[in-house]
């Protein structure tokens, strides 16, 4: 069975710019979660999408927005990039649960 | 203080050492208890997850998991070159809530 799958894998982009991450889950995962990774902060929580609706939210601003499609792949977009937004960014999927989560490899933006 | 504690290392231990990392909590409301480990340049890999307190034992790997302490411990037997990365607890209230994670512990297995 494949892994999750996310595409770019590394991206630079300009102050102010904005951006879309895409995350395809492992065939038959309906919920598909997003984090950022920084050195200082770690693994922090976006939001979580389950069947196309979103489920959780974590405590970031209102530029960074997500979407789930039916087939459940799904983008994240920040608008207005700044410096502190430079990060991995890691989707993960699971059948339903929160426990049982599967990352992909993640998208290093670079915001310059 | 942040919810998840973990020691952030790096832990250098001699190839064949038993490994011990660990995480500490403050919310009461964890259930579920989560390791993962991470390759440099990968995403988090799921090594195993427990429910409530106890053992979970899976190949050279235990979970332990102390609820009363609000402490929890990863151990690794028989550690090989090939375990040295960085591990992460992460734990959530239940099925449906987000995880949070520790900080993560880099780990560095020698020959």
């Amino acid at each position: 069975k494949a892994g999750v799958t996310q595409t770019p894998r590394y991206l630079i982009k300009t102050r102010g710019q904005q951006v879309t991450l895409s995350c395809s889950p492992i065939s038959g995962h309906r919920s598909v979660s997003w984090y950022q990774q920084t050195p200082g902060q770690g693994l922090q929580f976006l939001f979580e999408y389950f069947s196309e609706t979103q489920r959780n939210k974590g405590n970031f601003p209102g530029r960074f927005s997500g979407r789930q499609f039916s087939n459940s792949r799904s983008e994240m977009n920040v608008s207005t990039l700044e410096l502190g937004d430079s990060a991995l960014y890691l989707c993960a999927s699971s059948l339903a649960n929160y426990y049982e989560q599967y990352f992909g490899p993640g998208t290093r933006l670079t915001v310059t | 203080q942040k919810e998840v504690e973990q020691d952030p290392g790096p832990l250098s231990v001699p190839e064949g050492a038993i490994v011990s990392l660990n995480c500490t909590y403050s919310n009461s409301a964890f259930q579920y208890f989560m390791w993962y480990r991470q390759y440099s340049r990968k995403g988090p890999e799921l090594l195993m997850y427990t429910y409530s307190s106890g053992n979970k034992e899976d190949g050279r790997f235990t979970a332990q998991v102390d609820k009363s302490s609000k402490y929890i411990s990863l151990f690794i037997r028989d550690s090989q070159p090939s375990d040295s990365a960085t591990y992460l607890c992460a734990m959530t209230p239940g099925t449906a809530s987000k995880l949070t994670f520790g900080t993560g512990t880099r780990l560095q297995v020698t020959l």
